[in-house]
């Protein structure tokens, strides 16, 4: 059964902190994904990871960074957070396939709330 | 940034009742993927449709997939409360550099009511 675990349900942070929100699957994914989810937006990709210590932008990378140094482990830092970024981060990861359609595992997905 | 444009937002109807959720876009899509979300969790697959005009079943919900690939739609028939919940679809793209990345629709908030 796959498993993405996310290290936070809830979260309150004070403007300008540094956090990081951490996920873990136990499938041996090759890809990982950073999303926030915000009402009406549905799901924006911040960052994704393709292979340790891979990374590439999404749609909405500002004011994010990530970090993969192992398979397994894929972590969102927000550098500095602000009100704005307060939000539900949810990760997710599949396998890589030519066909690009498998199905993404998501985590519970982490409540940001800064402050 | 390719757009999937999911209408409605909102359904809120009663229990028994049919319903026709939309996913359209102006790209086309290797495939098309609906999830459910229920509060508190993350989205879970549901079904993936491949095929121009495909035309998947599971129980009481139908997905199908536009000839073209640029437009699907989840029709559920004679909904039940346990139906509650998010429904997001995400379209993918074939190729080697895609790396399994979905772009997601705004979604659907469906209430049934007993």
């Amino acid at each position: 059964d796959v498993k993405v675990t996310q290290s936070s349900r809830y979260l309150v942070k004070r403007t300008g902190e540094k956090v990081f929100l951490e996920c873990v699957q136990d499938m041996d994914h090759e890809n990982m994904f950073w999303y926030r989810q915000d009402p009406g937006l549905g799901l924006r990709l911040i960052y994704f990871s393709y292979d340790v210590k891979m990374k590439e932008k999404g749609d909405i990378p500002e004011g994010y960074s990530v970090s993969r140094e192992k398979k397994e482990r894929f972590s969102l830092i927000l550098e500095s957070a602000s009100t704005n970024q307060t939000s539900m981060y949810l990760c997710a990861s599949s396998l890589w396939s030519l066909a690009g359609s498998d199905e993404q595992y998501f985590g519970p997905g982490t409540r940001l709330t800064v402050t | 940034t390719q757009l999937l444009e999911q209408s409605p937002q909102f359904l809120s109807i009663q229990e028994g009742e049919n319903l026709t959720v939309y996913c359209n876009s102006s790209s086309v899509f290797s495939s098309l993927q609906w999830y459910r979300q229920e509060p508190g969790e993350g989205p879970v697959l549901l079904v993936t449709v491949v095929t121009g005009g495909e035309v998947k079943k599971l129980k009481r919900l139908t997905f199908q997939f536009g000839d073209a690939r640029k437009d699907s739609s989840l029709h559920i028939t004679a909904a039940q409360p346990g139906d509650t919940g998010l429904y997001l679809c995400a379209g993918a793209k074939a190729g080697g550099t895609s790396y399994g990345k979905l772009t997601f629709g705004q979604g659907t908030i469906l209430t049934v009511h007993p």
